[in-house]
């Protein structure tokens, strides 16, 4: 099955300073990838779309300049959150869809990446 | 508006017990895709199934079956002879027109041995 890498896999960083996070799709192309967010106990809310060449879509309630988005090309994306701050301590899920097919493209989920803001 | 109605926050139930989640949506798409993830406490995202709207056929997998019900929105999952390797969050899932999944609150299962 198609794969879907982030690095790191955990982080901790101090306040204030940013943290980005890299998202791959290791054996297929996508056009999409998603990006999520999941605060302990609590299910996957997603914070953004990135399309590859373009400016991302954010969801209502996502500082856009917090949380930039850049998705370069079509195996990778990465999220920077910037000046972090102990509210963003969270598990972060990327996703990607397969530019094959017809129909219902299949979404690719990543291991996840934990921050933790000191 | 879509929505994934997953009421069940926690289940407990003994080793080798049968146990149903329950999964309620909402969509007003007649093209609708359903899904079921689980996620272990590592945190990854393991897929278990997806379903499209005019499919409603019962599936089973070894312990899993799923039961999708167009009729009254809901596609409940049941593992049968529950083991302990079961225990995780659970999470009910709707792709439709709004071109990206949608996932419910989650129901934590824990397997008592």
């Amino acid at each position: 099955g198609a794969v879907v890498s982030q690095h790191p896999s955990w982080v901790i960083c101090k306040s204030g300073t940013s943290v980005k996070i890299e998202c791959r799709s290791l054996d297929f192309q996508a056009t999409t990838m998603f990006w999520y967010r999941q605060f302990p106990k609590q299910s996957l809310m997603l914070m953004a779309t990135s399309n590859e060449g373009s400016k991302a879509t954010y969801e209502q309630g996502v500082e856009k300049d917090k949380f930039l988005i850049n998705h370069a090309s079509l195996t990778l994306s990465t999220l920077t959150v910037t000046s972090a701050h102990p509210e963003d301590s969270s598990f972060y899920i990327c996703s990607a869809r397969d530019i094959a097919g017809v129909g219902y493209n299949e979404q690719f989920f990543g291991p996840g990446t934990r921050l933790t803001v000191l | 508006a879509q929505k994934v109605t997953q009421a069940q926050t926690e289940i407990s139930v003994v080793e080798k017990e049968d146990v149903t989640l329950d999964c309620v949506y909402e969509t007003r798409d007649t093209t609708y895709y359903l899904f079921w993830y689980k996620q272990p406490p590592s945190g990854e995202l393991v897929f278990l199934i997806r379903r499209n709207s005019f499919d409603e056929q019962n599936e089973i997998s070894g312990r899993y079956s799923w039961n999708f019900q167009k009729s009254t929105s809901s596609f409940n999952f049941t593992i049968t002879a529950s083991q302990v390797v079961d225990s995780a969050v659970y999470f009910c899932a709707l792709y439709s027109g709004a071109n990206n999944l949608f996932f419910g609150t989650g129901t934590r299962l824990t397997v008592i041995p």
